[in-house]
C-alpha cells in the first residue's frame, strides 16, 4: 500500500515569505501529525489532526498553523518566515492507537529559508 | 527539558554482536514507549514499542526492555547486520486528556554503525 506521502521534498524560501507543505496520509488513517526536525533541537512536535479538528498542538508560535481536509489530507502553513524555521518538516499518520502500532512517516519536507 | 534522553550520539558495533541502544525519560505519564530507525533522506521507520504495563516486548532480532523504576529503556539487536545502520530515536508517547490524542516527544538520537 501506498505510504505517506509529502510534497515538495524541497522547497527554499525567503525571510519573510509564507509556505504551505502538504501531506497525504496512509489510506484509511485518520490521524495526522507533523513535526519539526532541526540539528539541535531534534524532532518536535507541531500538531497532530483528526478528522479535520485539530487535537493537539507543540510549543510552537503562532505562525505555524496547519489543517485538515474530508479526506484526511493535512497541510501546515508558516507564515513569516524567519532563518531558524529551515528545517525537515515531517509528517506522520496513524490509525487510532498509534502509539501501539506505531505512526508511519513520510520521507519529509527539507524547508530551507534564505 | 529535555524529557527522552538517549545519552550516547553514537555506537559502533561489530557484525553478528549484540548492538544495546540506550534511552533515559524523566516523565511519569508516559505511557508507550517507541523505536524508529531512520535513514538520511527518508522519514523515521517504526521499528517496535513497549506498553508501560510490560517490561519486555520482541520482534524479531529487536527487543526493548523497558525498566519503570529506573524510567529507563534499551532496545537490543542481535545478531546485528550491516543493514542496521542508522540513527535510531526513541520516543514516548503520553495520552492528552480527554482529547484522544498522543503525541510523541523523541530523543535526539543515537547513531549506529554496524562494522561488517
Amino acid at each position: 500500500k501506498a505510504g505517506v506521502t509529502q510534497t515538495p521534498r524541497y522547497l527554499i524560501k525567503t525571510r519573510g515569505q509564507q509556505v504551505t507543505l502538504s501531506c497525504s496520509p496512509i489510506s484509511g488513517h485518520r490521524s495526522v501529525s507533523w513535526y519539526q526536525q532541526t540539528p539541535g533541537q531534534g524532532l518536535q512536535f507541531l500538531f497532530e489532526y483528526f478528522s479535520e479538528t485539530q487535537r493537539n498542538k507543540g510549543n510552537f508560535p503562532g505562525r505555524f498553523s496547519g489543517r485538515q481536509f474530508s479526506n484526511s489530507r493535512s497541510e501546515m502553513n508558516v507564515s513569516t518566515l524567519e532563518l531558524g524555521d529551515s528545517a525537515l518538516y515531517l509528517c506522520a499518520s496513524s490509525r487510532d492507537r498509534g502509539q501501539y502500532y506505531g505512526y508511519t512517516f513520510g520521507s519529509g519536507t527539507r524547508l530551507t529559508v534564505v | 527539558d529535555q524529557q527522552v534522553k538517549q545519552n550516547s550520539p553514537s555506537l559502533s558495533v561489530q557484525e553478528g554482536r549484540i548492538s544495546i541502544l540506550n534511552c533515559d525519560y524523566t516523565n511519569s505519564m508516559f505511557d508507550y514507549f517507541l523505536w524508529y530507525k531512520k535513514y538520511p533522506a527518508e522519514g523515521p521507520t517504526f521499528l517496535i514499542s513497549i506498553s508501560s504495563i510490560k517490561d519486555k516486548n520482541e520482534d524479531g532480532r529487536f527487543t526493548v526492555f523497558l525498566n519503570k523504576s529506573a524510567k529507563h529503556l534499551s532496545l537490543h539487536i542481535v545478531p546485528s547486520q550491516p543493514g542496521d545502520s542508522a540513527v535510531y530515536f526513541c520516543a514516548a508517547s503520553a495520552a492528552l486528556s480527554g482529547a484522544g490524542s498522543y503525541q510523541l516527544t523523541f530523543g535526539k538520537g543515537t547513531k549506529l554503525s554496524v562494522i561488517p
